[in-house]
């Protein structure tokens, strides 16, 4: 059973635009969860977390919405640039010291 | 920010061989280190939580006789995979996280392992 589910699989956004990614999770425990963005041949690194009880967070060009009572959270990137591009994974965790749950990855190409 | 290492960053062996990938911790003392699997466009897949002067957790399918971890200071843990075959071939990543109280898990930048 997949615990956190992401989508979409793959996304496609014109230079300048907004890209929405979403996820989902079942497990009302978890209490931190974090977007991670990831190149090929690279390790994930943290873009932005966020944990259940703020509804919105933001750094820079990239949002993290939450929406607690949906069980839903998406990350925003506004003003979507070329280097933007890669793969976004969206992660929870259920109490603090456990690793992290990945959702299945967003891979996000930005046209110029 | 934290930094978190890993050594060989690819390598490629004869099936049967054994492989021993380290992850370390740079500038930070790493509690508990994790090590995931993630196959070509695919999720990371944790396989083993290691807090250090223990016996690493592995999670359900993951042979513990066939992936040895050990923790063996709050700096390094090592990854050996025995007997390697090619299905073992994939992108291996450790990652690291500080006090019991610390959210962020620092990710190193994986090790590309192909078996031949």
């Amino acid at each position: 059973q997949q615990q956190v589910k992401q989508s979409p699989q793959s996304l496609i956004v014109q230079k300048g635009g907004i890209s929405i990614i979403n996820c989902a999770y079942e497990n009302t425990a978890f209490d931190y969860f974090p977007w991670y963005q990831q190149f090929p041949g690279k390790g994930p690194a943290l873009l932005i977390a966020i944990r259940p009880d703020v509804s919105e967070k933001k750094e820079g060009r990239f949002t993290i919405s939450f929406n607690k009572s949906a069980k839903q959270f998406s990350l925003h990137i506004m003003d979507s640039q070329p280097g933007d591009s890669a793969t976004y994974f969206c992660a929870a965790r259920y109490q603090a010291g456990t690793a992290l749950i990945f959702g299945k990855g967003t891979t996000l190409s930005v046209s110029s | 920010g934290a930094v978190v290492s890993q050594h060989p960053s690819w390598v490629i062996c004869k099936s049967g061989t054994s492989v021993k990938i380290e992850c370390r911790s740079l500038d930070f003392q790493a509690t508990t280190m994790f090590w995931y699997r993630q196959f070509p466009k695919q999720s990371l897949m944790l396989m083993a939580t290691s807090n250090e002067g223990s016996k690493a957790t592995y999670e359900q399918g993951v042979e513990k006789d066939k992936f040895l971890i050990n923790h063996a200071s709050l700096t390094l843990s090592t990854l050996t995979v025995t007997s390697a075959h090619p299905e073992d071939s994939s992108f291996y990543i450790c990652s690291a996280r500080g006090s019991a109280s610390e959210e962020t898990q620092y990710f190193g930048p994986g090790t590309r392992l192909l078996v031949l």
